[in-house]
């Protein structure tokens, strides 16, 4: 089983700081998706990247996928407390047919 | 009704007990999933179905048995289950099975506690 690491874990923070989740593999993926999931909900799409070293912004959010395909980054920029919520990367492993892989998670709080 | 639906919304159930979970999509899509979402583990894969065919299934339990019986219903059947079962159980539904940057649509879960 492949496996999507996620740091940190768990993020407390107050409205207007910045953050970073990291999602590290060892393994090549052939695009990489972030998701983010609210309390009673299911996890919807923010953004899928697929060039290595492709960064996309979406905004006050930015996603950059590492040049080897194995890793990628969100950073947020002022964060408010509607960014809370469990943030997912899932890679897509190219194997014959396309798999999707999930992380772990990182559980982020913005204070106001 | 728009987007991916999951009844009912919260289950709490018996080891002896049978019951059934169910989705709905709305987006005309050709491929479905479940999945299994519990406190310390990644989202797991349990099932896909591409067309109404089973194409997936990550080694569940016999205990889980899926059941699509069109394009737009999907159904997990229970029974015998045991505590560590409890979960949140989400549906999703993709366009294709297997298309490259394929964007799955999740439904809101059923959590489910097995006593």
């Amino acid at each position: 089983t492949q496996l999507l690491e996620q740091s940190p874990q768990f993020l407390s923070i107050q409205e207007g700081e910045n953050l970073t989740v990291y999602c590290n593999s060892s393994s090549v993926f052939s695009s990489l998706q972030w998701y983010r999931q609210e309390p009673g909900e299911g996890p919807v799409l923010l953004v899928t990247v697929v060039t290595g070293g492709e960064v996309k912004k979406l905004k006050r959010l930015t996603f950059q996928f590492g040049d080897a395909r194995k890793d990628s980054s969100l950073h947020i920029t002022a964060a408010q407390p509607g960014d809370t919520g469990l943030y997912l990367c899932a890679g897509v492993m190219n194997t014959g047919f396309q798999k999707l892989v999930f992380g772990t998670g990182t559980r982020l709080l913005v204070s106001p | 009704e728009t987007g991916v639906t999951q009844t009912p919304r919260h289950l709490v159930m018996g080891m002896t007990n049978k019951k059934s979970l169910k989705c709905e999509q709305h987006l005309g899509h050709n491929a479905m999933y479940w999945y299994k979402q519990s406190a310390k583990k990644p989202l797991e894969l349990m099932f896909v179905y591409s067309l109404e065919e089973r194409v997936e299934n990550n080694s569940v339990p016999s205990r889980f048995s899926p059941e699509c019986p069109n394009s737009s219903h999907l159904f997990l059947h229970l029974h015998t289950l045991q505590p560590e079962d409890s979960a949140l159980y989400l549906c999703a539904s993709s366009q294709e099975w297997g298309r490259l940057y394929n964007e799955q649509f999740f439904g809101p879960g059923t959590r489910l506690t097995v006593l």
